[in-house]
């Protein structure tokens, strides 16, 4: 079965600092889809990039950057010049293609991230 | 913007209650989910459903069932409430059925005690 490992429980940074989150998953599909949500303090996810597993480009977004490496089955994320907003707890997912054909996600365990003024 | 809209934020209910999770959303989206979340267990899918009265379990449908009468609308049912499903539900929804997965469109999540 498909599996997302997010090691980091919790990471404290103080703000203006880089922070990477890591994920590494496993999967027997060829075709696959990974995401990072952000859940702030709030409660709601919010979705925050998706990636095809055909393109291995990284992708930058503001601050926001994540390097996608197949070779290592890794999708990190990093925050560059981290803002005390960025507290959230950050999940890494993976779709999974289900017996019946339909496809859903598989998360991590999420890592709680707190940025420090 | 898609809004998912869960219809309580808050729920207690006592052992052995039958309890209705109710979610809607707002954007004709085929695909509908429901997760639990619990500290240092991270998103758990108990069951979704990808068309009207169709469902399939996820990966902790034991103590609930589910149902799809209308597109918009999927709802969690527990049966016979146990402190263990004290959690925080998540509802979600996607466009796409049987497609390429889309990103997964969370509603604010319905924090159920069950005492």
């Amino acid at each position: 079965a498909q599996k997302v490992t997010q090691a980091q429980t919790e990471i404290s940074v103080v703000e203006k600092e880089d922070v990477t989150l890591d994920c590494v998953y496993e999967t027997r599909d060829t075709t696959y889809y990974l995401f990072w949500y952000k859940q702030p303090p709030s409660g709601e996810l919010v979705f925050l990039i998706r990636r095809n597993s055909f393109d291995e480009q990284n992708e930058i977004s503001g601050r926001y950057s994540w390097n996608f490496q197949k070779s290592t089955s890794s999708f990190n994320f990093t925050i560059t010049a981290s803002q005390v907003v960025d507290s959230a707890v950050y999940f890494c997912a993976l779709s999974e293609l289900t017996q019946g054909g339909s496809e859903k996600l598989v998360f991590g365990k999420g890592t709680k991230l707190t940025v420090n003024p | 913007d898609v809004k998912v809209t869960q219809s309580s934020r808050y729920l207690v209910k006592r052992t052995g209650e039958k309890v209705f999770l109710e979610c809607v959303q707002d954007m004709d989206h085929e695909n509908m989910f429901w997760y639990r979340q619990d500290p240092g267990l991270g998103l758990r899918l108990i069951y979704f459903s990808y068309d009207v009265k169709m469902k399939e379990k996820g990966d902790i449908p034991e103590g609930y069932s589910v149902s799809r009468e209308k597109k918009e609308r999927f709802s969690l049912i527990l049966e016979s409430a146990s402190t263990n499903q004290t959690s925080m539900y998540l509802c979600a929804s996607s466009q796409g059925q049987g497609a390429p997965y889309r990103s997964l469109h969370f509603g604010n999540g319905t924090r159920l005690t069950v005492t």
